[in-house]
């Protein structure tokens, strides 16, 4: 099956620092990937579509000058929360398109302290 | 503005028992409508149902999609403790392959 790996599984920085999120499909090729956020007992949000060569789209009320992605392959995209602040802290998921099913990675936990 | 509502959003049972979860969902280009159950990380895939009246069955789990309802339940039967988690529906878009997910129903089986 395919399996779509995070790293890292959990993240703790201090406020203002850059933390970066990478998503990989270990056995397929994706063109799109997705970034999702949990925050605690709520659903998962999507944040981002992620392209492969070209820029991400971003949601409605997602800052794209915050929430830097990159696609540079067709088997990673990454997640770069820059300037990061205690309420960017939450579970930030990645899933890829293979054969018109969703994949979804194990997740990465962000403490911003 | 596309969204999907779940409900209950949570509820408590005890073991042994049968429970329904509800979806409905209002998008433009519909695809498939998706349920996960999520522990403590990422979703785990259940079910993709595409067309209506169709059951698909996993066990204990069951799920069936109305499209003229726009909406889709999910049954457990013989609950066991295990099936503790939050349910989510979710509805998978033809456009750009987007995924909309409902709010979850937090389904907590007591012993």
């Amino acid at each position: 099956g395919a399996v779509v790996s995070q790293h890292p599984s959990w993240v703790i920085c201090k406020s203002g620092t850059s933390v970066k999120i990478e998503c990989r499909s270990l056995d397929f090729q994706a063109t799109t990937m997705f970034w999702y956020r949990q925050f605690p007992k709520q659903s998962l949000m999507l944040m981002a579509t992620s392209n492969e060569g070209s820029k991400a789209t971003y949601e409605q009320g997602v800052e794209k000058d915050k929430f830097l992605i990159n696609h540079a392959s067709l088997t990673l995209s990454t997640l770069t929360v820059t300037s990061a602040h205690p309420e960017d802290s939450s579970f930030y998921i990645c899933s890829a398109s293979w054969y018109n099913e969703q994949f979804f990675g194990p997740g990465t936990r962000l403490t911003v302290l | 503005e596309d969204k999907v509502v779940q409900s209950p959003l949570s509820l408590v049972v005890h073991e042994g028992d049968t429970v329904t979860l509800n979806c409905s969902y209002e998008v433009t280009n519909f695809r498939s409508l998706l349920w996960y159950k999520q522990e403590k990380k990422a979703p785990t895939f259940l079910f993709m149902l595409t067309s209506s009246g169709i059951e698909k069955k996993s066990g204990r789990l069951s799920s069936i999609l109305d499209k003229k309802e726009l909406s889709s339940i999910l049954n457990i039967t013989a609950t066991q403790t295990g099936d503790s988690a939050i349910y989510l529906c979710a509805a998978y878009m033809n456009r750009d392959d987007k995924i909309i997910f409902g709010k979850g129903t937090r389904l907590h089986i007591l012993p």
